[in-house]
C-alpha cells in the first residue's frame, strides 16, 4: 500500500478540466514540498511539477499544482489527447530516518 | 542536462543476488544524489535508497536496508544498486534517478534511466 493515497482513475473529455488529488500526512506533505510525475507505459516517470507550483521547462501551463494542509492535487487544464498518461504525487516523509513516499498513481484517461 | 544510462534485464532466481548499474554523465559526478526506485508490474513507485558520491553517504529505505547496498565508482561514474536475497516480490523495474534540489522549492527527481526490468523466478 502506498503511503500517499491517490485516486486510482480519472478522466475527461479534450477541452475539459481534470484534477488528482493526493492524501498524505504531518510528516510527508504536511512538512514538505509536494512534486508530480508524469510516466507513459514503458517509459520512465517524468518530472510534472514541483515544489511550490514550479514546472520544469517545457512542461506546459496547463499543468498547475496546490497543497493544503497534508492534501495536494494536480489539475489539467484544457485536457489533451497526449495527457492520458499515470500520474504520481511524491514528497519526503520524516518518519522512519527519512524516506520518499509515492502516490500510487492516478490513470488520466481522455474520453 | 544530466544523462543516466542503466544496464540492462536481468533474470535471477530467488534467493540470489542482483546488481544494476547506472552510468552519471553531463555533470560532476560526485556531486549528484543518485536514488534508486523501483516498480512492480502495474504497481506504483517505491523508493529504494540514494547515495552522495562526494562523500559516500547512502541512506536506505527501511523496509530493504538489510538487502541493499548503493556504492559508487568514481572511475567510470556509475553508481550501483545491490539488491540480495531476492524473492518474487522483488520482481520490478528498477530505475535510478537525480534529486535535483532548489533552495525554495525542496527536492525532487529530475532525471531518470531508461529502468532496468529485474525478473526473480525459478
Amino acid at each position: 500500500q502506498s503511503v500517499l493515497t491517490q485516486p486510482p482513475s480519472a478522466s475527461g473529455t479534450p477541452g475539459q478540466s481534470v484534477t488528482i488529488s493526493c492524501s498524505g500526512s504531518s510528516s510527508n506533505i504536511g512538512s514538505n514540498a509536494v512534486n508530480w510525475y508524469q510516466q507513459f507505459p514503458e517509459s520512465a516517470p517524468r518530472l510534472l511539477i514541483y515544489g511550490h507550483n514550479q514546472r520544469p521547462s517545457g512542461v506546459p501551463d496547463r499543468f498547475s499544482a496546490s497543497k493544503s494542509g497534508t492534501s495536494a492535487s494536480l489539475a489539467i487544464s484544457g485536457l489533451q489527447s497526449e495527457d492520458e498518461a499515470l500520474y504520481f504525487c511524491a514528497a519526503w516523509d520524516d518518519s522512519l530516518n527519512g524516506r520518499w513516499v509515492f502516490g500510487g498513481g492516478t490513470k488520466v484517461t481522455v474520453l | 542536462q544530466v544523462q543516466l544510462t542503466q544496464s540492462g534485464a536481468e533474470v535471477k532466481k530467488p534467493g540470489s543476488s542482483v546488481k544494476v548499474s547506472c552510468k552519471v554523465s553531463g555533470r560532476p559526478f560526485s556531486s549528484q544524489t543518485i536514488n534508486w526506485v523501483r516498480q512492480a508490474p502495474g504497481q506504483g513507485l517505491e523508493w529504494v535508497g540514494r547515495i552522495r558520491p562526494d562523500y559516500g553517504g547512502t541512506h536506505y529505505a527501511a523496509s530493504l536496508q538489510d538487502r541493499v547496498t548503493i556504492t559508487a565508482d568514481k572511475k567510470t561514474d556509475t553508481i550501483y544498486m545491490e539488491l540480495r536475497s531476492l524473492t518474487s516480490v522483488d520482481t520490478a523495474v528498477y530505475f535510478c534517478a537525480r534529486e535535483g534540489v532548489n533552495y525554495a522549492s525542496g527536492s525532487y527527481f529530475d532525471y531518470w534511466g531508461q529502468g532496468a526490468l529485474v525478473t526473480v523466478s525459478s
